[in-house]
């Protein structure tokens, strides 16, 4: 296990359609971060796990939004009845807590509505 | 938390140290400074961070004024490989919550 994992890199998807990406985090890592970046922004915060526990979520987590780690392994980010404003690339991040802000982020999925 | 600026965007030729600035006037007592880079495509890398002395590590070194409201990263043998978005951040060093990212620089290493 070299890195944090995202799947699909890639996304495009009709306006009102529902997707779901997913992220493996590095094994050992207890906490997991999602993250949302538009073009030319860096990335902003969405929502945290501390093992399968969501402990934060950003005030940009709309209710169209869900996230989940059921076995406090690998997450998964839903986003319900898609909009344009959604399309961007979202993050996922993980880290080993008491290792301060060393994170490592994955390669990201590319969301595009149409 | 503690807001930072870069400037937008620094070129640097191939071969020379390229010298990213940041200010963090308003930083607290407990509030680290650390530095992410994001290649294009990428996610964000880390890359280093300090305290309140000088950092050196196999990418970059860390340099922050004495009263911590100001940094330079330097990369001391810049590649192409190094053009990348390059972000300055201050937070507490430990706690759970996310980065707060701004916009960053834009470093341009030129051949």
């Amino acid at each position: 296990d070299t890195g944090v994992s995202q799947d699909p890199r890639h996304k495009i998807t009709k306006r009102g359609q529902n997707v779901t990406f997913r992220c493996d985090p590095i094994s050992e890592h207890n906490r997991l971060y999602w993250y949302r970046q538009t073009l030319g922004q860096g990335p902003e915060f969405l929502t945290y796990f501390q093992n399968e526990a969501q402990l934060e979520k950003s005030r940009l987590l709309s209710d169209r939004f869900s996230a989940e780690r059921p076995k406090g392994s690998f997450s998964t980010l839903e986003i319900q009845r898609t909009e344009q404003g959604d399309s961007a690339m979202y993050l996922c991040a993980s880290s080993l807590e008491g290792t301060g802000r060393f994170y490592t982020f994955g390669s990201g999925t590319r969301l595009t509505v149409v | 938390d503690a807001k930072t600026t870069q400037p937008t965007s620094m070129d640097c030729a191939e071969g020379r140290a390229a010298n990213l600035p940041c200010n963090h006037s308003t930083i607290s007592g407990n509030e680290y400074v650390y530095w992410y880079r994001q290649i294009h495509s990428q996610g964000p890398q880390y890359i280093i961070h300090g305290l309140k002395n000088n950092e050196t590590n196999e990418m970059a070194s860390l340099i922050i004024t004495e009263d911590r409201k100001s940094s330079t990263l330097i990369l001391p043998h810049a590649t192409l490989r190094d053009t990348a978005v390059y972000y300055c951040i201050v937070r507490v060093g430990g706690g759970a919550d996310g980065l707060t990212f701004g916009k960053g620089t834009h470093l341009i290493i030129q051949p």
